[in-house]
């Protein structure tokens, strides 16, 4: 199937650890997205890539680190996890230059703070 | 700088019944518009999009027409069903490359039968 897809699908932790979210993407799209949704289901742009470039960051705490290994594929990592980071971050992907282009969303990975 | 900003929810309807949900939006040059929808436990799938003034978008049922006069792109629904219970965010995409969406902050809407 095409799609975009996000590993863990829950992550459950405790403050103070460093997680990892997956996001691989096989749509032949070149521009890949984070995007944080809080507990009132507001959503904003975290970081974006173009063809493993970073074009966007937006004022997000350098415990933030996406890596996008190459264009199909970017990851987050977030070290000394917070209380404030519960959220459900989704991944997504568009081709870049057209703002005509919808973005494909991944189903979310739900993030739990203990 | 852009934004959206959609009608407060929740919105709560009996089946078969109207629906509207308002969306305006600020933004420089003409953007392209989206609505997306989030079903319960689910990611964000496109409902509908427009690229260009008085364009309209539509998909199962639903509607929303680009306004430019009124920086408006709101979505209607002739008849709902309780399947279309979801959360609705109305976004848009600036012009130019690479531009994150700029999402509205989301209507809840619930369909009682």
């Amino acid at each position: 199937d095409t799609a975009v897809s996000q590993t863990p699908k829950y992550l459950v932790t405790q403050m103070g650890n460093d997680k990892s979210i997956k996001c691989e993407q096989n749509l032949g799209h070149d521009t890949m997205y984070w995007y944080k949704q809080d507990s009132k289901k507001f959503l904003k742009i975290m970081f974006s890539y173009n063809n493993k470039e970073l074009i966007i960051n937006e004022t997000v705490p350098n415990r933030f680190s996406p890596k996008s290994p190459d264009k199909a594929h970017l990851n987050l990592h977030i070290n000394s996890l917070e209380l404030g980071d519960s959220a459900v971050y989704f991944c997504a992907s568009s081709s870049g230059d057209y703002s005509n282009q919808p973005q494909h969303f991944g189903d979310g990975t739900r993030l739990s703070i203990l | 700088g852009n934004s959206v900003t959609q009608m407060e929810g929740p919105v709560t309807l009996s089946e078969e019944a109207f629906l509207t949900i308002n969306c305006t939006y600020t933004a420089t040059g003409y953007p392209s518009l989206f609505w997306y929808v989030q079903y319960p436990g689910e990611g964000l799938q496109l409902l509908l999009k427009a690229t260009k003034a008085d364009d309209k978008g539509s998909n199962k049922g639903f509607e929303a027409t680009y306004r430019k006069e009124t920086t408006s792109f709101h979505l209607e629904k002739g008849s709902v069903q309780v399947s279309d219970s979801a959360v609705y965010f109305c976004a848009l995409k600036a012009r130019g490359g690479n531009t994150p969406l700029v999402f509205g902050k989301g209507t809840r809407l619930s369909v009682i039968a």
